[in-house]
């Protein structure tokens, strides 16, 4: 199972929007609605920020969003901190072997 | 407040075996599927394994198949992984996490625990 392609890298000043992009097929992000980002910073255990495609979990800030169209899903940043300097991945169920991720995405404030 | 602590991770040979614990607190244990992911130095999330509430069901990628096992102790709330067979490519943090929903499949995973690193080396 290859690992869901995201970009190596994104950047942004604070207070612009960033999109990440997931690719993947349809066995696994296109097939099922179990698309879910992952927020990890230097040295620290990642963070569920997004499930289901596009449900934040409780706690999480609505600057978080993210979508789906076809084989490949996205995470919004809006309004851009320092704090959202992280690496970013998504994770898929697939019908190939259970769950999927992302070869991950490290996003940069400017 | 839901809580994950691996522990066992070490050194150990290629060819050689090491056993993985994550000890649960907070929630109702064995309502929930859980899962080990892991990373290996300066690169991406792996999923490794999973397994069912229940203990019934397992799944595993296919880089461990065969030679890694996952099981649980529901009575005693602790999550392991038996890890055989180790090679140099197995070196990495090793995480356990629970699945976020009780339905299955999960979709998500959360909590994570802190992580516990395994290095395989002669």
């Amino acid at each position: 199972q290859s690992a869901l392609t995201q970009p190596a890298s994104v950047s942004g000043s604070p207070g612009q929007s960033i999109t990440i992009s997931c690719a993947g097929t349809s066995s696994d992000v296109g097939g099922y609605d179990f698309v879910s980002w992952y927020q990890q910073h230097p040295g620290k255990a990642p963070k569920l920020i997004i499930y289901d495609v596009s449900n934040r979990p409780s706690g999480v800030s609505d600057r978080f969003s993210g979508s789906k169209s076809g084989n490949t899903a996205s995470l919004t940043i809006s309004g851009l901190q320092a704090e959202d300097e992280a690496d970013y991945y998504c994770n898929s169920y697939t019908s190939r072997t259970l769950y999927v991720f992302g070869t991950g995405t490290k996003v940069t404030v400017l | 407040e839901d809580y994950l602590l691996e522990s066992g991770g070490g050194l150990v040979q290629p060819g050689g075996s090491l056993r993985l614990s994550c000890a649960a607190s907070g929630f109702t244990f064995i309502s929930y599927a859980m899962n080990w992911v892991r990373q290996a130095p300066g690169r991406g999330l792996e999923w490794v394994a999973a397994l069912t509430g229940s203990g019934r069901y397992t799944l595993y990628a296919d880089s461990v198949k065969g030679r890694f096992t996952v099981s649980r102790d529901n009575s005693k709330n602790i999550l392991f992984l038996q890890m055989n067979n180790l090679r140099a490519e197995d070196t990495a943090v090793y995480y356990c996490a629970r699945d976020f929903l009780t339905r299955a499949p999960g979709g998500a995973f959360d909590p994570w625990g802190q992580g516990t690193l395994v290095t395989v080396s002669s």
